[in-house]
């Protein structure tokens, strides 16, 4: 079993619809929680960080995090076709550098 | 802007040759990661270094690969002899860790290997 679960999606929504993108993780150490987005053919830039537990809004963007299910969320709402890219849930644990991210999932948002 | 740079962007190659990448991190910046990317593996990190020290490479076959930082503005990564599974997308990342924490990852754009 993989620390971090991802669908790989891949995920297709009209314009404007509320997307949630989910991972699920199996180390009750992680505590940093971050949201990666990735345009094809491009790096993984960051889009939401966290720590521990509770929800993150930033703009369109809401991230959530529940440590005691071990899942983590991201909502985006109103989305547009600019959305349209790979989005990697990632995790660390306090102390450590190592960054464990899940399979990414493909979302598309039709015009 | 600053920004972490990677040359080659792409490189085509024949199988038992060698390839060497590199990666510029953002000034600054006291941290810098290897990844590999594939659809089957996702993003695995292959090596770690830390004010240029190598704290971590467990991710990397031993035997063909190797990962320095010459200097705190480059970092090279080397694989020697390259096969066909070596293909893939090799991202570098920078950021600054502050005691025990280490801050957001910038990742540069990538080198696209094909190994033939």
């Amino acid at each position: 079993q993989k620390e971090v679960e991802q669908d790989p999606g891949p995920l297709s929504v009209p314009e404007g619809a509320i997307v949630s993108l989910n991972c699920t993780y199996s180390n009750s150490a992680f505590q940093y929680f971050m949201w990666y987005r990735q345009y094809s053919r491009k790096g993984p830039e960051l889009l939401m960080y966290t720590y521990s537990s509770g929800n993150k809004e930033d703009g369109r963007f809401t991230a959530q995090v529940d440590k005691s299910s071990k899942y983590i969320s991201l909502f985006i709402r109103d989305s547009q076709p600019s959305d349209s890219a790979t989005y990697l849930c990632a995790m660390t644990h306090t102390g450590g550098f190592k960054t464990i991210f899940g399979a990414g999932t493909r979302l598309f948002v039709k015009a | 802007d600053a920004r972490v740079t990677q040359t080659p962007r792409h490189k085509v190659t024949e199988m038992g040759q060698e390839v060497t990448m590199r990666c510029q991190p953002i000034l600054g910046h006291n941290t810098v990661f290897w990844y590999r990317q594939t659809m089957m593996q996702g993003l695995e990190l292959l090596a770690y270094f830390r004010n240029r020290a190598p704290l971590d490479d467990s991710g990397m076959p031993k035997d063909r690969f190797s990962a320095e930082m010459p200097d705190a503005t480059l970092a090279t990564l080397k694989i020697q002899p390259s096969e066909p599974r070596d293909s893939a997308v090799y991202f570098c990342a920078s950021g600054l860790a502050r005691q025990a924490k280490q801050e957001t990852q910038y990742f540069g754009p990538g080198t696209r290997l094909l190994v033939l």
